[in-house]
């Protein structure tokens, strides 16, 4: 099946630094999306995109889909203790939603205040 | 709270017993998602319905699991003869047809003893 090869696998940082995370897949995708995911919570929609190249922020957080449609970034600027949490990347091959998305592994990140 | 609302949040059971998980989608979305997921991995996909038609299923993981969505509306998702390896997170998403954008209710953990 498709795979989603998240990196890096866990991150600890300052509080205040900035975060990068990416996704990168063998095959084309037509949506990226990146999801947060607490500790027994079910992941909430951070981000998504349609078109390569995009850039889209919200808040804080920026991420791109990437000009070969293999690949997507997450950053998080100014980090505070509250962005602690799992992140993942989802693709979704088809433009139609007929195809269900695709997870990473996902992003482990740990803010040290 | 109009959001996906999934119960039990927690069950345990011993091995061989049946166990069923309910999802009430958000309102007005069409399509509910069923996705596993187990410690350190992302969300794994089940099985999805458009309304009452259950448009994938091929994905589940073996014949001792089923999934109903009989108006429409709310989803069960049933493993008969649970094994210890049925242990995880069972995820409800739902979304409006044409959309990636997967809203996630907080799962059922499951824990088979």
């Amino acid at each position: 099946g498709q795979q989603l090869n998240q990196s890096p696998q866990s991150m600890f940082i300052q509080e205040g630094e900035d975060v990068s995370m990416n996704c990168t897949s063998s095959s084309i995708f037509n949506t990226w999306l990146w999801y947060k995911q607490d500790p027994g919570e079910g992941p909430v929609l951070l981000i998504a995109l349609y078109k390569a190249g995009e850039l889209t922020s919200n808040g804080r957080l920026t991420a791109q889909f990437g000009i070969t449609r293999k690949d997507s970034f997450l950053n998080i600027s100014a980090s505070i203790p509250s962005d602690v949490g799992i992140y993942f990347c989802a693709g979704q091959l088809s433009d139609s939603g007929n195809t269900p998305l695709v997870f990473g592994k996902g992003t482990r990140l740990s803010v040290i205040a | 709270d109009t959001g996906v609302s999934q119960n039990p949040r927690h069950k345990i059971t011993k091995r061989g017993q049946n166990v069923t998980f309910r999802c009430d989608p958000i309102s007005e979305h069409n399509r509910l998602y069923w996705y596993r997921q187990t410690l350190g991995q992302g969300p794994e996909f089940l099985t999805y319905f458009q309304n009452e038609a259950q448009l994938e299923k091929s994905r589940l993981l073996s014949d001792r699991f089923s999934a109903e969505r009989p108006k429409g509306s709310f989803s069960t998702l049933e493993i008969q003869r649970t094994e210890q390896g049925d242990s995880a997170m069972y995820l409800c998403a739902s979304s409006l047809v044409l959309s990636g954008e997967l809203f996630f209710g907080e799962g059922s953990r499951l824990t088979v003893l």
